[in-house]
């Protein structure tokens, strides 16, 4: 059963915490992202990794962290320099550079995270 | 500045009838334009995908047009579903750059 998961669902995090959200693919993908969706707000982009050991900040990289040690998989933790981490997060793949003509982003099914 | 506006914010319909979602946008230079639908609480899921020389694409009951000289998007329902509630993002692509998302159209169809 091919396509992209990410853990846990719903996620509370106690202010001052580190908490790490994991995302995991088995389609081949090369590219991997992650996205922050708030109320009334279009998706925005927080990091993203076109290979394996290698990723760039996107446009709110900031309290953010990521590795991409294995094709598979693409954690992110938000630290506690994170000011207001309560949001819908998702994890996305795509088989090269999402912009690209005609390649197909498929999205997890998001983390909730909450600070307590 | 690249941006991508929808319209309505949100659209309550009757299930059984038709409703059109617009997009407007300004990324530039133009690669592709996407629709996806998310249902509440899920990841997005793609509806289309539109170069700059397609007019109109569809997937069953999803039409969705492009015109590229006005930077307008619409997404077309026909014969609506309980099923179709959920918010419809458009998604702009600039040629070999990141997406740039819309904030959704919220559709709820009651029976």
């Amino acid at each position: 059963d091919g396509g992209i998961t990410q853990s846990p669902k719903y996620l509370f995090r106690k202010e001052g915490q580190n908490v790490t959200l994991s995302c995991e693919q088995n389609l081949n993908h090369d590219a991997m992202y992650w996205y922050r969706q708030d109320p009334g707000q279009g998706l925005r982009l927080i990091y993203y990794s076109q290979i394996v050991n290698d990723f760039q900040k996107g446009d709110i990289a900031e309290g953010y962290s990521v590795s991409r040690e294995k094709k598979e998989s693409f954690p992110l933790t938000v630290t506690s320099a994170q000011k207001n981490p309560t949001a819908f997060y998702l994890c996305a793949s795509s088989i090269g550079w999402q912009g690209n003509l005609y390649t197909e982003a498929f999205f997890g099914q998001g983390t909730r995270l909450t600070v307590v | 500045k690249n941006q991508v506006e929808q319209s309505p914010q949100s659209l309550i319909i009757l299930e059984g009838k038709n409703c059109t979602l617009q997009c407007n946008y300004t990324v530039s230079p133009f690669s592709n334009l996407r629709w996806y639908k998310q249902d509440t609480g899920r990841g997005p899921v793609s509806l289309t995908i539109m170069t700059f020389s397609e007019n109109t694409k569809s997937n069953g009951r999803y039409t969705a047009t492009l015109d590229a000289d006005t930077k307008q998007s619409s997404l077309h329902i026909t014969a609506s579903q309980l099923s179709d509630s959920a918010s419809y993002i458009c998604v702009v692509s600039a040629r070999t750059d990141k997406l740039i998302f819309g904030t959704g159209t919220r559709l709820q169809v009651f029976p």
